[in-house]
């Protein structure tokens, strides 16, 4: 089955500087990749998803990054703010679209 | 209801007893799951079903059990509770053909197994 890494566990960063978070995939077959945030004590919620034919995807501060050929994807977060931490996963599905399998994530604190 | 609900919201439970966690969705997702999320592990698929009337195992399925009735429920059970099974479980949908991966989580369920 697929395995998905993400690093790294935790990360601090002061308040406007930028975030990165890269996951690595072992199945070439994947081929959908969302990001989840998890705030304390919350379910995780959807905040960017990347298909496996596009190499980039922008939504505001957020962008994600995939390389098929390395099998490794990245979640950039720009101009970060106190309300940006929360633990992050990354997942990756299998070409059937049954399973996800998600990465261990990312404790993410944005420093004010 | 609105969305996927779980319940109970947490539980503590002794070891050896049987437990039923209970999701409901109203959103006519095809798809459902069950996950667990323990620390440092991040979130386990433990099975999940398609549609209703069929289900498939995850990667952690051992000690748990699923059924799928209908479209909108998909209960969990734990036959005989072991501490291992100490953690928080997700159920989450999905439609079926839309092609997303965006699932939608319950606020889950704290289960304590002593």
């Amino acid at each position: 089955g697929e395995n998905v890494e993400q690093h790294p566990s935790t990360l601090s960063v002061q308040e406007g500087d930028s975030a990165v978070i890269k996951c690595t995939y072992s199945d070439s077959a994947s081929n959908y990749f969302p990001w989840y945030k998890q705030e304390l004590g919350k379910r995780p919620q959807l905040i960017i998803d990347i298909r496996s034919n596009v190499g980039e995807k922008k939504d505001q501060r957020i962008a994600v990054t995939l390389n098929k050929t390395a099998k490794h994807f990245s979640l950039h977060i720009t101009e970060t703010q106190p309300e940006d931490s929360a633990v992050y996963f990354c997942a990756a599905r299998d070409n059937t679209g049954n399973q996800f399998y998600f990465g261990t994530g990312t404790s993410l604190t944005v420093i004010p | 209801i609105a969305g996927i609900t779980q319940a109970p919201t947490s539980q503590i439970l002794a070891a050896g007893r049987r437990m039923t966690l209970r999701c409901t969705q109203d959103m006519r997702h095809n798809a459902m799951y069950w996950y667990r999320q323990d620390l440092g592990l991040g979130l386990r698929l433990i099975h999940y079903s398609n549609t209703a009337g069929t289900t498939g195992k995850g990667e952690v399925p051992d000690g748990y059990s699923v059924s799928r009735a209908n479209t909108d429920d998909f209960p969990l059970t734990l036959a005989s509770a072991v501490p291992s099974q100490t953690s928080v479980y997700f159920c989450a949908s999905r439609p079926q053909g839309a092609d997303t991966g965006e699932l939608f989580f319950g606020e889950g369920s704290r289960l304590t197994v002593l």
